[in-house]
């Protein structure tokens, strides 16, 4: 079945330094999601991508969704204590019928 | 206001004994879906719904059942509970049309299998 891999695990930063992660699919998706997911909190919505190279920007948060729709990224800029938390990226294959696919996560942890 | 209302949040249960975790929505949306959440492990899928009676499997169904006789309702049945099934459960609805959007999840089920 489909797998969408995250990486990195784990990402300790500095606060003021910038975060990366990055995710990568085995077959080609539809589009692909974001969620942030608060240390005790519940999965929320951060964007949608759906065209293929698409680049979307919220405040400090950059979006990437790949050339061949396999691979995504969000880069967050000069972090704050407040961007603490994991990261998922979720993937949908095809036309939906397999549902969203999520990554492991990267647990952002930052350091004042 | 608009949300997705699991019960119970917090459960301790033993081996055996049957159980459902409730999942509401006021959205009207049309699908719904069940994820585990475990250390190292993600969010894994266990049911989703693309409307009233359509369930299919995710990529972790067994030992699990769900139903979807309302549009509103998406049950979770642990028929005979194991402790591998001890995890963070939550559930989640998308309006869907035509392409899965936007997620909505509950505040999440934390079930503990003795």
């Amino acid at each position: 079945g489909q797998q969408v891999m995250q990486i990195p695990q784990y990402q300790h930063v500095q606060e003021g330094e910038d975060f990366t992660t990055y995710c990568n699919s085995s077959t080609t998706l539809s589009n692909i999601q974001w969620y942030k997911q608060r240390p005790g909190g519940h999965p929320v919505f951060l964007i949608q991508l759906v065209k293929s190279g698409e680049v979307k920007k919220q405040k400090r948060l950059t979006f990437q969704f790949g050339e061949a729709k396999k691979n995504s990224s969000l880069h967050i800029t000069a972090t704050q204590t407040t961007d603490v938390g994991t990261y998922f990226c979720a993937g949908l294959a095809g036309g939906g019928a397999d549902g969203l696919t999520f990554g492991k996560g990267t647990h952002l942890i930052i350091q004042p | 206001e608009a949300q997705v209302t699991q019960n119970p949040r917090y459960l301790i249960t033993v081996t055996g004994k049957k159980l459902t975790v409730t999942c509401s929505q006021n959205m009207n949306h049309e699908y719904m879906s069940w994820y585990r959440q475990d250390p190292g492990l993600g969010l894994r899928q266990i049911y989703y719904s693309m409307n009233v009676e359509v369930t299919d499997k995710g990529d972790v169904p067994e030992g699990y059942k769900v139903s979807r006789k309302e549009k509103r309702n998406f049950p979770l049945i642990l028929e005979s509970p194991s402790p591998n099934q001890t995890s963070l459960y939550f559930c989640a609805s998308s309006l869907d049309r035509g392409i899965i959007g936007e997620l909505f999840f509950g505040e999440g089920s934390r079930l503990t299998v003795l």
